[in-house]
């Protein structure tokens, strides 16, 4: 079955400690998206990339990075610099179709708590 | 800028009540417009979307009209099941090429009492 896989369900940090979380899809989607869901709110975009070796900063790029080597995969690491890291974190792909029409598929998300 | 705004939650309804959850949309062009659902703990999925003006999106029982004129997607659904408690998003793409250009209202929590 095609779908997108996120891990770890969730994950831990230490205070000044960096973390990887794992994004992959096997939709064949040029797309992928990290969005960040705290409680009440409703999603906020982090990063995008539209192509293999390319990625945007979204709304609230800061404190954290992104890696797009192959068009499955697009890992988020959540850095030291980010002071508020406790959230839900939901990844997302997409493939080209109208302008405006794409829909996005998600994966289950990764809870990260800050220990 | 775009936007999207929804009705505040929580709404609690009763099993076989009538649901109506309201979107209004801020928005340049002519957009998509989109809702999707997230159950306790998982990410979201598609519920249903609309393209163009007047289109109705509809998928298990949930429907919801592509209104241009009040620029709003109310999401409606004749007889809820406990199994609709969820959160609903509603969402706009522009019609630009942009990937970014998906912009997701702040959620409604439903839940459905037997």
């Amino acid at each position: 079955d095609g779908g997108i896989t996120q891990s770890p369900k969730y994950l831990f940090r230490k205070e000044g400690q960096n973390v990887t979380l794992s994004c992959e899809q096997n939709l064949n989607h040029d797309a992928m998206y990290w969005y960040r869901q705290d409680p009440g709110q409703g999603l906020r975009l982090i990063y995008y990339s539209q192509i293999v070796n390319d990625f945007q900063k979204g709304d609230i790029a800061e404190g954290y990075s992104v890696s797009r080597e192959k068009k499955e995969s697009f890992p988020l690491t959540v850095t030291s610099a980010q002071k508020n890291p406790t959230a839900f974190y939901l990844c997302a792909s997409s493939t080209p179709g109208l302008a405006g029409q794409e829909t996005q598929y998600f994966g289950p998300g990764t809870r990260l708590l800050v220990l | 800028g775009d936007s999207v705004t929804q009705m505040e939650g929580p709404v609690t309804l009763s099993e076989e009540a009538f649901l109506t959850i309201n979107c209004t949309y801020t928005a340049t062009g002519y957009p998509s417009l989109f809702w999707y659902v997230q159950y306790p703990g998982e990410g979201l999925q598609l519920l249903l979307k609309a393209t163009k003006a007047d289109d109705k999106g509809s998928n298990k029982g949930f429907e919801a009209t592509y209104r241009k004129e009040t620029t709003s997607f109310h999401l409606e659904k004749g007889s809820v099941q406990v199994s609709d408690s969820a959160v609903y998003f509603c969402a706009l793409s522009g019609d630009e090429t942009s990937y970014d250009k998906v912009i997701f209202g702040p959620g409604t929590s439903l839940s459905v009492i037997p």
